[in-house]
């Protein structure tokens, strides 16, 4: 199956610092990456759709400033958290669809682990 | 307002029976559903899923029924095995030309399954 590569798996950051995560389509083209977050028993949040060459769209109540998004070719999408706090700790997904497939199969990353302290 | 929920936030089943998660959607826009498969500490791996089209698909052990009057779907694993361990996902998409994978996930039930 396709294979989408997130790194860095876990980041332990200071408050007020910027930590970028890098979600990588290996052996696929992705026109279109989701990101996605979870709190600890809930859902996967979605907090952006990231598609290659245009702006991010992000979902309501997620300030774009503070999660910039960059999908600047057809296998990177990038994640910044940017001045980082305490209550940005939470695991971050990111999944992408392959543009040759006809469905709407997600394939994800292994996702980050954040810890702001 | 959660748009696909599942109700259940664990369960727990004997090897070698069979595993039912459920889970229920509100938007009747969703026409495209799947689940996935989490382990601790890892993303989801696609499971299987299922066009509005359908009422049931099938891939080995796991099978996935759709009810669309009934806005449910379920998930049936037989016979379950100590490997299924694991959070299963329900996710419903809009089959649209755009951000097609583009997916509203439940909560998740945990299944546990005992040897």
């Amino acid at each position: 199956g396709a294979v989408v590569s997130q790194h860095p798996s876990r980041v332990i950051c200071k408050s007020g610092t910027s930590v970028k995560i890098e979600c990588r389509s290996l052996d696929f083209q992705a026109t279109t990456m989701f990101w996605y977050r979870q709190f600890p028993k809930q859902s996967l949040m979605l907090m952006a759709t990231s598609n290659e060459g245009s702006k991010a769209t992000y979902e309501q109540g997620v300030e774009k400033d503070k999660f910039l998004i960059n999908h600047a070719s057809l296998t990177l999408s990038t994640l910044t958290v940017t001045s980082a706090h305490p209550e940005d700790s939470s695991f971050y997904i990111c999944s992408a669809q392959d543009a040759d497939r006809a469905s709407n199969e997600a394939f994800f990353g292994q996702g980050t682990r954040l810890t702001v302290v | 307002d959660q748009q696909v929920k599942q109700n259940s936030p664990s369960l727990s089943v004997q090897e070698g029976r069979i595993s039912i998660l459920n889970c229920d959607y509100t938007n009747s826009m969703f026409d495209y559903f799947l689940w996935y498969k989490k382990y601790p500490a890892e993303g989801p791996t696609f499971l299987i899923s299922i066009s509005s089209i359908k009422d049931k698909n099938e891939d080995g052990r796991f099978t996935v029924f759709l009810n669309k009057s009934a806005k449910h779907l379920s998930l049936h694993i037989v016979p379950s095995q100590p490997g299924d361990s694991a959070v299963y996902f329900c996710a419903a998409s809009m089959n649209l030309n755009t951000n097609a994978g583009k997916s509203t996930f439940g909560d998740g039930t945990t299944l546990t399954v005992k040897p």
